[in-house]
């Protein structure tokens, strides 16, 4: 059984670019989380899908951050535009139940300079 | 509001003695899930060993086991026999229970964990 992907590894793009990171959840996974974090602090949640619905987005930090989950397959989430604050790395997870392990992905670094 | 944390930036252990990380919660939800995770430099956050607050018992998986203190809120990770490739970042988190929650995981600062030969 494959577990969670994410693309890219890395990436490193110019404040005011755009970058979209996408995540292959472990297939019969109805929940995907997205994390952050961010230099020297701990993880944070940005949100929980399940299936294609968003079941909560508080972790969202503003509206430069659009996440979807079309298909209810896999998931992008897009920075759009880019700032310096938004460097770090981002985690995706899925889990069959919301009550079940969370499998994470290996992350995704990202360096806005 | 909850809340995890973990007072060990960093922590030293020589290869085969045991070493303990230490966590501590706050959380007014009567059920709730724990958790360990293990990074590794190469970044994966990889599954180490859960308690439930109604377990009875501490969690063990192999080398690792949880020390559950309840009434301390407190959820130890214990690593017995250290091993070199136990060198990684260590985070501890908590999920609310409630079959109304969503799942969403809370994670302390994490400890570095480096086992010396």
């Amino acid at each position: 059984e494959a577990g969670v992907t994410q693309f890219p590894s890395h990436s490193v793009i110019e404040k005011g670019q755009t970058v979209t990171l996408r995540c292959d959840p472990i297939s019969g996974h109805d929940n995907l989380y997205w994390y952050r974090r961010v230099m020297g602090k701990e993880i944070k949640f940005l949100l929980h899908f399940v299936k294609e619905s968003k079941q909560d987005e508080s972790g969202m930090p503003n509206n430069r951050f659009l996440a979807e989950r079309t298909g209810g397959t896999y998931s992008t989430l897009k920075v759009q535009p880019a700032e310096l604050e938004d460097s770090g790395v981002y985690f995706c997870a899925s889990s069959r139940t919301s009550r079940g392990e969370a499998f994470f992905g290996q992350g995704t670094r990202l360096t806005v300079v | 509001a909850q809340k995890i944390t973990q007072t060990q930036p960093g922590m030293f252990v020589q290869e085969k003695e045991a070493v303990t990380l230490d966590c501590t919660y706050d959380t007014s939800d009567p059920s709730y899930g724990l958790f360990w995770y293990k990074q590794p430099s190469s970044g994966e956050m990889i599954f180490l060993i859960y308690q439930g607050s109604y377990d009875q018992q501490n969690a063990t998986e192999g080398r690792y086991s949880l020390n559950f203190q309840k009434a301390r809120k407190s959820a130890n990770l214990v690593i017995s026999a250290s091993q070199l490739g136990d060198s990684a970042m260590y985070f501890c988190a908590m999920r609310e229970g409630g079959d109304n929650q969503g799942g969403k995981l809370i994670f302390g600062q994490g400890t570095e964990l480096s086992v010396k030969p």
